[in-house]
């Protein structure tokens, strides 16, 4: 059973934390992406990656990096966390080209007090 | 400017009934993804979509690339279909995403 783990479920940090989000995968996957979510935005893409040590900028990339050391990893991190980004954080991915394989984290619920 | 948009926003069914959400996109695409969203967050494709029909279950996804156009079909639902349902459009690179449509099948 295929999986992408995202280390947590449910997060609350303060403002100015430096905050880090984990996406494991099992699937030997090439490409990773991290989105949030939104009421009335729907996904929004953050960043995402091709390849290890490999990364771009999705839509909406201020107040956020990302690390790919290795090819089943994939972090984002909110380098001085605001209360602005309160969201839904998804992480996913999919073999190159996409396909059946784009598959969804859980989904990690972050609360910036 | 939405490259994707989905239809209805909102949707309340009673079980057993027949239901259509649709899609339209403004790219051109090389798939289309419908997603299904349960509201513990967690996120499941349904079907990825190039051209003609696909069928699982109950769940029909329909596509006509000339029109730009989508439609996810449940058939006899089921308060369990009950979620947020995404449609999602490739164009090369690039992700588009549909605000969703949310589902409640009342028993």
């Amino acid at each position: 059973d295929v999986k992408v783990t995202q280390s947590s479920r449910y997060l609350v940090k303060r403002t100015g934390e430096k905050v880090f989000l984990e996406c494991v995968q099992d699937m030997d996957h090439e490409n990773m992406f991290w989105y949030r979510q939104d009421p009335g935005l729907g996904l929004r893409l953050i960043y995402f990656s091709y390849d290890v040590k490999m990364k771009e900028k999705g839509d909406i990339p201020e107040g956020y990096s990302v690390s790919r050391e290795k090819k089943e990893r994939f972090s984002l991190i909110l380098e001085s966390a605001s209360t602005n980004q309160t969201s839904m954080y998804l992480c996913a991915s999919s073999p190159p080209g996409g396909g059946y394989g784009y598959t969804f984290g859980s989904g990690t619920r972050l609360t910036v007090v | 400017k939405n490259e994707v948009e989905q239809s209805p926003q909102n949707l309340t069914a009673q079980e057993g009934e027949f239901i259509t959400i649709n899609c339209s996109y403004s790219v051109g695409i090389s798939a289309l993804h419908w997603l299904q969203q349960h509201p513990g967050g967690g996120i499941v494709s349904l079907f990825m979509l190039s051209s003609g029909k696909k069928k699982h279950g109950r769940l029909i996804a329909t596509i006509n690339i000339q029109e730009k156009h989508s439609s996810l079909h449940i058939t006899a639902s089921h308060p369990r279909d009950s979620a947020v349902y995404i449609c999602a459009v490739r164009a090369g690179n690039q992700f588009y995403f549909g605000t969703g449509t949310s589902l409640t099948v009342i028993p």
